[in-house]
């Protein structure tokens, strides 16, 4: 099973900063790897896939980066509607699907 | 647009079995581009795939989970259901439903992550 590990655990950025969120494979996973956003109360959002590809819908402001075992979301400016939780998912080994533990934006 | 809805009982005894289903609506839960997928998500904790089926009625499970799990669907009804059996406090949580979507190409498939997703429907294991 391939581990998925996110850091910081909690990132506080002020609105119009920007933030930056990485995650790490156990072992590679090419670029098969996706960003979902989450706010509280709501289901996950896909943001991102292939890594770098930004999802239907998702504003410029949100960009993916990385391959193999390191991946970096960055977020270039934060709006008051970005704080939420941010998790990464490997695609690339499966079963199982594996998703990190999250990382949480909130205000400075 | 495709929207899922999850739904089922919101409170199983210790011990029972969990039964949810998951109503596809917009668009064909037959089409051969899709998995279909539940994922779990405890109070306060972070998501864990619990399995994905095919409109063939092929299964993949997390192998933490697969002695407990069955998902099926009925494509008839465009639905696609989860059982968990011998649930116990742990299994509380929000349970969703997710379209996988892939592409099959001449270096292999192509997965593009879970999207969209149901609300959500909260299980709560208790006596």
């Amino acid at each position: 099973e391939i581990v998925m590990t996110q850091s910081p655990a909690t990132l506080s950025v002020s609105p119009g900063e920007r933030a930056t969120l990485s995650c790490r494979a156990s072992q590679s996973v090419s670029s098969n790897l996706a960003w979902y956003q989450q706010k509280p109360g709501q289901a996950p959002r896909l943001l991102i896939y292939g890594a770098s590809t930004r999802a239907t819908g998702i504003p410029a402001r949100f960009s993916g980066s990385g391959s193999g075992t390191e991946f970096t979301l960055t977020i270039s400016s934060l709006q008051s509607e970005d704080f939420a939780v941010y998790y990464c998912q490997q695609y690339n080994n499966w079963p199982p699907l594996t998703f990190g533990p999250g990382t949480k934006v909130d205000i400075k | 647009q495709l929207q899922l809805q999850e739904s089922g009982p919101g409170l199983v005894k210790p011990s029972e079995t969990l039964s949810l289903t998951c109503t596809v609506s917009g668009g064909s839960i037959s089409s051969s581009s899709y998995y279909w997928g539940w994922i779990r998500q405890p109070p306060g904790k972070g998501l864990e795939w619990i399995g994905n089926i095919y409109y063939s009625g092929s299964t993949y499970y997390n192998p933490s989970l697969k002695s407990r799990v069955t998902i099926s669907v009925d494509t008839s009804k465009n639905q696609f259901s989860l059982k968990l059996s011998s649930v116990t406090a742990a299994d509380t949580a929000v349970y969703y439903c997710a379209r996988d979507p892939f592409r099959v190409t001449l270096f292999g498939v192509e997965r593009f992550g879970f999207d969209p997703w149901g609300q959500g429907t909260l299980v709560t294991v208790s006596s």
